[in-house]
């Protein structure tokens, strides 16, 4: 059972676009959501975290929006870089059972230059 | 502030055999999670170990196992090594429950390849 829907599986972006990924989730006891980015070879690297008590999280040009209601959450990258070409995943947990991760399956992002 | 590592990098084995993988988690961190990365099948969860007990572990053969040193770092061996099992075997690290502090720190992996 995937717990956890991401999509694009792909993506293409112009330098200095913006990137959307979507990532919805079925169990409604997850209580904390990360994205994280995955260049080829190396492991996954936490970008940003929210909470189902808040909305919207920024961090520079990333920027997390969340809606408990629909149970979905979205990354957007403002003003895309092509050394922001990595994969990006959305995972999610619940302390209840030690916080494991349950990823969405992924998103490749090209930036063209 | 040192990260996760990892060792070894890669590991080739040949089916049948048995593979070791090791982590040391960041200092200061307690708990101790294995996820396996294969081709298609995205980041799975594998084990979870906190305080040197195993707490949780996923949806995976007994043949996958592991533990967990008094210095918090851990191992996880794979017995009767299977093709399928080629994969990049990650490990991260956190504060542990007790502490409440969700946010998991990846080390870089091992790429095991079977054949």
């Amino acid at each position: 059972q995937q717990q956890v829907k991401q999509s694009p599986q792909s993506l293409i972006v112009q330098k200095g676009g913006i990137s959307i990924i979507n990532c919805a989730y079925e169990n409604t006891a997850f209580d904390y959501f990360p994205w994280y980015q995955q260049f080829p070879g190396k492991g996954p690297a936490l970008l940003i975290a929210i909470r189902p008590d808040v909305s919207e999280k920024k961090e520079g040009r990333f920027t997390i929006s969340f809606n408990k209601s629909a149970k979905q959450f979205s990354l957007h990258i403002m003003d895309s870089q092509p050394g922001d070409s990595a994969t990006y995943f959305c995972a999610a947990s619940k302390r209840a059972a030690g916080n494991k991760l349950t990823f969405g399956g992924g998103t490749r992002v090209l930036v063209k230059p | 502030e040192a990260g996760v590592t990892q060792s070894p990098t890669h590991l080739i084995k040949t089916r049948g055999q048995q593979a070791t993988l090791r982590c040391s988690p960041i200092s200061g961190h307690t708990s101790v999670y294995w996820y396996q990365q294969a081709l298609g099948l995205g980041l799975q969860f594998l084990l979870w170990y906190d305080e040197g007990e195993e707490r949780n572990r996923g949806n995976f053969p007994p043949r996958f196992s592991g533990r967990q040193f008094p210095n918090y770092s851990s191992e996880l061996n794979v017995n009767a090594l299977e093709l399928e099992d080629s994969a990049l075997y990650l490990c991260a690290s956190s504060w542990g429950v007790r502490e409440s502090q969700e946010t998991q720190y990846f080390g870089p992996g091992t790429r095991l390849l079977v054949l």
